[in-house]
């Protein structure tokens, strides 16, 4: 069974800050997506990586893909309030279905 | 305006009375998938749709059924709900036309609906 895991579960932070949040597997994905939720809403996708040791920066995040293609990571210049929300790490799983599997989630918290 | 909708947002009900949750979407995607979410254990695909007609199974199907008769539509039914059932679930759906694994389409995710069975 395909497994994410995430680290860390929970972060709270002073704005102005940076962070990184990891999103790791001992199975090869094909493709990896990072997503964020806000409380009351649905997640909404932030950025797919597809190629190993793919780099992608959307404004202050940076995303990366590891070589081998099972871990990612997220790294936050900079993190300010708007930043708050759970991070979710996702992928399709290789077992030629058409499953998608969530990681475990990360809380981030950003204090003025 | 392109969306996932959802009905109920929030139910609370007792233990073995049948519900159905809705789910319908405007963009014409062929996947359409159910998941429910719960502290600690982030999100975990109950089923999923490639299209109408063809549904499979997710991570945790037990005590769920879906049908997808029509493209938009993707109805997620608790025939006899027990209490472990209790959670946010979320709808959403992509464009995918082939394997998953080939296929890295953004998920749209409804609004949620927060599930109480006493």
């Amino acid at each position: 069974t395909q497994l994410l895991e995430q680290s860390p579960q929970f972060l709270s932070i002073q704005e102005g800050e940076n962070l990184t949040v990891y999103c790791n597997s001992s199975s090869v994905f094909s493709s990896l997506q990072w997503y964020r939720q806000e409380p009351g809403e649905g997640p909404v996708l932030l950025v797919t990586v597809v190629t190993g040791g793919e780099v992608k920066k959307l404004k202050r995040l940076t995303f990366q893909f590891g070589d081998a293609r099972k871990d990612s990571s997220l790294h936050i210049t900079a993190a300010q309030p708007g930043d708050t929300g759970l991070y979710l790490c996702a992928g399709p799983t290789t077992s030629g279905t058409y499953k998608y599997i969530f990681g475990t989630g990360t809380r981030l918290k950003v204090l003025a | 305006e392109a969306q996932v909708t959802q009905n109920p947002r929030y139910l609370i009900t007792v233990t073995g009375k049948k519900l159905t949750v809705t789910c319908s979407q405007n963009m014409n995607h062929e996947y359409m998938s159910w998941y429910r979410q719960d502290p600690g254990l982030g999100l975990r695909q109950i089923y999923y749709s490639m299209n109408v007609e063809v549904t499979d199974k997710g991570d945790v199907p037990e005590g769920y059924k879906v049908s997808r008769k029509e493209k938009r539509n993707f109805p997620l039914i608790l025939e006899s709900p027990s209490p472990n059932q209790t959670s946010l679930y979320f709808c959403a759906s992509s464009s995918q036309g082939g394997l998953a694994v080939y296929s890295y389409n953004e998920q749209f995710f409804g609004p949620g609906t927060r599930l109480t069975v006493l």
